[in-house]
């Protein structure tokens, strides 16, 4: 069996501050990690990945995500986060052999001026 | 536009009543998912197909759901006899092979 968990429902960070909204997984096998966000009233747009290679993954819009083996964890982060990053961040995961997400309950990122 | 789209965007109907879905995914994507979001909550996968084929459907997919895509190409998800339970927001992703899924606006049903 698969699963996230996003333990934090929101994160709070004021304008221009890094953010991190975490995420730890548990998946039989390497795990392929994902990153979508959520604005109101709309779908899930792709983020990032993380599936081999580099610990270190970046993404669109300045974000990043960093895969830990050790934590099960892939943190999602930006260095200085704007008002508009203001939304709902799902993680997700998915074993290597199979194809169905596997998301978390979501974090709601609010960024405030 | 060449992502994924989905109609109707907003669904409104009565309990009992039968609705129908329709996905247009990424033109080149063969591989077509269907997940259902409800408030609060992360989407949950319910079926997905490659080309023609359903190859899964999750427990969640009642017997009183079903889906198609005759062609390879859109997807149809019908639910006979609605429940209140039914009321989520259902979205659909498109892939090739076993790459990124990139979802559709979605679908809001909300049954009265």
């Amino acid at each position: 069996a698969q699963s996230v968990a996003q333990p934090e429902d929101q994160v709070n960070v004021a304008e221009g501050n890094p953010l991190t909204v975490k995420c730890t997984y548990s998946v039989s096998g390497n795990p392929y990690l994902f990153w979508y966000v959520q604005y109101p009233n709309r779908g899930l747009q792709f983020l990032l990945k993380y599936i081999t290679g580099d610990n270190l993954v970046k993404g669109s819009y300045g974000f990043e995500a960093e895969f830990n083996k050790s934590q099960t964890s892939f943190h999602l982060k930006k260095p200085s986060a704007l008002v508009s990053d203001s939304a709902l961040y799902f993680c997700a995961v998915r074993g290597n052999s199979g194809y169905a997400l596997n998301f978390g309950k979501g974090t709601s990122l609010l960024v405030t001026p | 536009d060449t992502g994924v789209s989905q109609d109707p965007r907003h669904k409104i109907t009565k309990r009992g009543q039968n609705v129908t879905f329709r996905c247009d995914p990424i033109s080149e994507h063969n591989r077509l998912y269907w997940y259902r979001q409800t408030l609060g909550q992360g989407p949950e996968f319910l079926t997905y197909f490659q080309n023609e084929a359903q190859l899964e459907k999750s427990r969640l997919l009642s017997d009183r759901f079903s889906a198609e895509r005759p062609k390879g190409s859109f997807s149809t998800l019908e639910i006979q006899r609605t429940e209140q339970g039914d009321s989520a927001m259902y979205l659909c992703a498109s892939s090739l092979v076993s790459d990124t899924q990139y979802f559709g606006p979605g679908t809001r049903l909300t049954v009265l």
